[in-house]
Order: structure tokens, then C-alpha cells, then sequence
């Protein structure tokens, strides 16, 4: 039972737009910043969002972030076939002192 | 670039040892906070622990607390992880991976590709 909590899964077709929710409580997501990760099999997990919307160097625009209280979306825009992979939310809770991360959500581009 | 490279995974007993192994390269090593994050088979990310830049303060998730120990070596830019007391779900793909800031910021902004840890008679 993961702290954060993510859809299992999430579908849409080539060229639309999807989001992936996150919701968590006032420990974690409430105060304090929201990343998001993308992960496909055997490879190194990559950060998309970090700070709730900020995007690092060479992560297109079309990943955004945004926090309202305690939950945050991941929102994907012009989806590609290459964007299949699962996604995580993560953010550091204040009470366990520890990070936590949500159970991720698949993404299929049908 | 950043890169981070784990070693030291293999398949051992329950209630054996195994230390695992991250080379850094391409940062300021003893700049960064560090963490491990762990994969079940199947399963989704989960964090094991962080150790801040100078190696003075460590975290640990509760079901590792005691048999698992982070450190660092910050002339050899290593991070390493101690596992003792190994159960069979500790099998899994470790990662580590550096993060955001000096201190424990939450954000795991690069990681590595992992090594895979088998705990199995």
C-alpha cells in the first residue's frame, strides 16, 4: 500500500492527452513539492516534474505539473508511442522523514 | 554527464549479506545527498534510504531499519548500501540516484540503472 495514491493505469490514443493524478495528505504533498518520474523496464528512472511544475533541461513541453492541496496531475499532451511507460509521483513526507512515491501508472497510447 | 552505475547485486540465502555498490562520475559528488530506491519484481518504486552530502545524517524506510546501512565515500565518489538479515522480499532492483539538493529534498533528479538483488534458498 503505497503513501500516494496513482491510477493503475491510464489509456488514450496517439496525438491526445492524458492525465495521472496523484493524491496524498498535509504530511506530503500538502507541504511539500511534487516530482513526477517516467520509468520504462530495465532503465534508469528519469525526473519529468520537479517542484510541482518545473520541467529539468530537455524534457519537452508537453509534460506539466500542477498541485492544488493535497493531490497533484501529471498531464502528457500530443501522446506519443514512445511515451508508454509508468509513471510515479514522489515527494518527501514531513512526518516519516522519509520520500515516498506512489504505485505508478502505466500509460498506454493505443 | 551524470552518471551512476550500481554493482554488487547476485542471488543470495535468506538471512545473508550482500553490499552494494554506486560510481558516480560526472558531478560534485560530496555536493549531493544520495538515496536508494528499490523495484519488486512486478512491482512499483520503493525508497530504502538517503544519506546526507557529508555522510552525517541517514534515513532509512521502517522495514530496512537495523539490517540495512547507507554510506558514502566521498574521495572515492561511492555510495554504498550494507543489506545484513536478507529476507526474500528484499528481492528486487535497487537503483541509486542523487538528489536535487545538499539536503533531502525529495527530488531524485538522476538515477541509475540498477542491480538486481535475488534473496532465495
Amino acid at each position: 500500500q503505497s503513501v500516494l495514491t496513482q491510477p493503475p493505469s491510464v489509456s488514450a490514443a496517439p496525438g491526445q492527452k492524458v492525465t495521472i493524478s496523484c493524491s496524498g495528505s498535509s504530511s506530503n504533498i500538502g507541504n511539500n513539492y511534487v516530482s513526477w518520474y517516467q520509468h520504462l523496464p530495465g532503465t534508469a528512472p528519469k525526473l519529468l516534474i520537479y517542484d510541482n511544475n518545473k520541467r529539468p533541461s530537455g524534457i519537452p513541453d508537453r509534460f506539466s505539473g500542477s498541485k492544488s492541496g493535497t493531490s497533484a496531475t501529471l498531464g502528457i499532451t500530443g501522446l506519443q508511442t514512445g511515451d508508454e511507460a509508468e509513471y510515479y509521483c514522489g515527494t518527501w513526507d514531513s512526518s516519516l522523514t522519509t520520500v515516498v512515491f506512489g504505485g505508478g501508472t502505466k500509460l498506454t497510447v493505443l | 554527464q551524470v552518471q551512476l552505475a550500481e554493482s554488487g547485486g547476485g542471488v543470495v540465502q535468506p538471512g545473508g549479506s550482500l553490499r552494494l555498490s554506486c560510481a558516480a562520475s560526472g558531478f560534485t559528488f560530496s555536493s549531493y545527498s544520495m538515496h536508494w530506491v528499490r523495484q519488486a519484481p512486478g512491482k512499483g518504486l520503493e525508497w530504502v534510504a538517503v544519506i546526507s552530502y557529508d555522510g552525517s545524517n541517514k534515513n532509512y524506510v521502517d522495514s530496512v531499519k537495523g539490517r540495512f546501512t547507507i554510506s558514502r565515500d566521498n574521495s572515492k565518489n561511492t555510495l554504498s548500501l550494507q543489506m545484513n538479515s536478507l529476507r526474500p522480499d528484499d528481492t528486487g532492483t535497487f537503483f541509486c540516484a542523487r538528489d536535487f539538493a545538499g539536503f533531502f529534498s525529495g527530488t531524485l533528479d538522476f538515477w541509475g540503472r540498477g542491480t538486481l538483488v535475488t534473496v532465495s534458498s
